[in-house]
């Protein structure tokens, strides 16, 4: 089955740590991108990358980073700069990145401070 | 800039009767327009889209909508619900610019009431 997959399901970050999402997709998808959703405000972009090697910032990058090495994996890392990390974490996919395409999402992530 | 804005936090109906999830939107350029689904603790699908041509736009799940330019809307209707159709409800758009960024709205959590 063709999919997105997130993991892992829960994570839970120290004080001080960095952390990092996996965002694996077998679509063969150009694009992927990076959401965060809070209660009552919807999904916000974090980054997107339409191509391997190369990604953007989107509307909330600060205190993250992602790397592209693969066309399949697309990482998050939560650094320890992000002050308010606890969020629901959401992976997408597109064939191309164009504007009218749909994007196919992963199940999330749900990440929690100690 | 683009903003939407979905004018129901909370929508609670009873089993088989009608309901309308309401868009409204903000843009300085043209946008094509989606509503996506989020069933408890999932990811989001798509629903339906409206890219251009007739302005009732008909989705999964019996679902349909419809495209209003002079008032910005793209209201979600679908004339008799279940209770499987309780979930979160996103409208979102996305400008006729560059990348995929898709703008989306607070959403809608529909509660459907036996």
């Amino acid at each position: 089955d063709g999919g997105i997959t997130q993991s892992p399901k829960y994570l839970f970050r120290k004080e001080g740590q960095n952390v990092t999402l996996s965002c694996e997709q077998n679509l063969n998808h150009d694009a992927m991108y990076w959401y965060r959703q809070d209660p009552g405000q919807g999904l916000r972009l974090i980054y997107y990358s339409q191509i391997v090697n190369d990604f953007q910032k989107g509307d909330i990058a600060e205190g993250y980073s992602v790397s592209r090495e693969k066309k399949e994996s697309f990482p998050l890392t939560v650094t320890s700069a992000q002050k308010n990390p606890t969020a629901f974490y959401l992976c997408a996919s597109s064939t191309s990145g164009s504007f009218e395409e749909t994007q196919y999402f992963g199940p999330g992530t749900r990440l929690l401070v100690l | 800039a683009q903003s939407v804005t979905q004018l129901d936090s909370q929508v609670p109906v009873f089993e088989e009767a009608p309901v309308e999830l309401r868009c409204n939107y903000s843009s300085s350029v043209s946008v094509y327009l989606f509503w996506y689904v989020q069933y408890p603790n999932q990811g989001l699908q798509l629903l339906l889209k409206y890219l251009s041509g007739s302005t009732l736009v008909k989705g999964i799940n019996g679902f349909e909508a419809e495209f209003n330019k002079s008032q910005t809307s793209f209201h979600l209707r679908k004339p008799s619900v279940h209770i499987s159709d309780t979930a979160e409800y996103f409208c979102a758009v996305s400008p006729f610019q560059g990348a995929q960024k898709l703008v989306f709205g607070q959403g809608t959590r529909l509660t459907i009431n036996p």
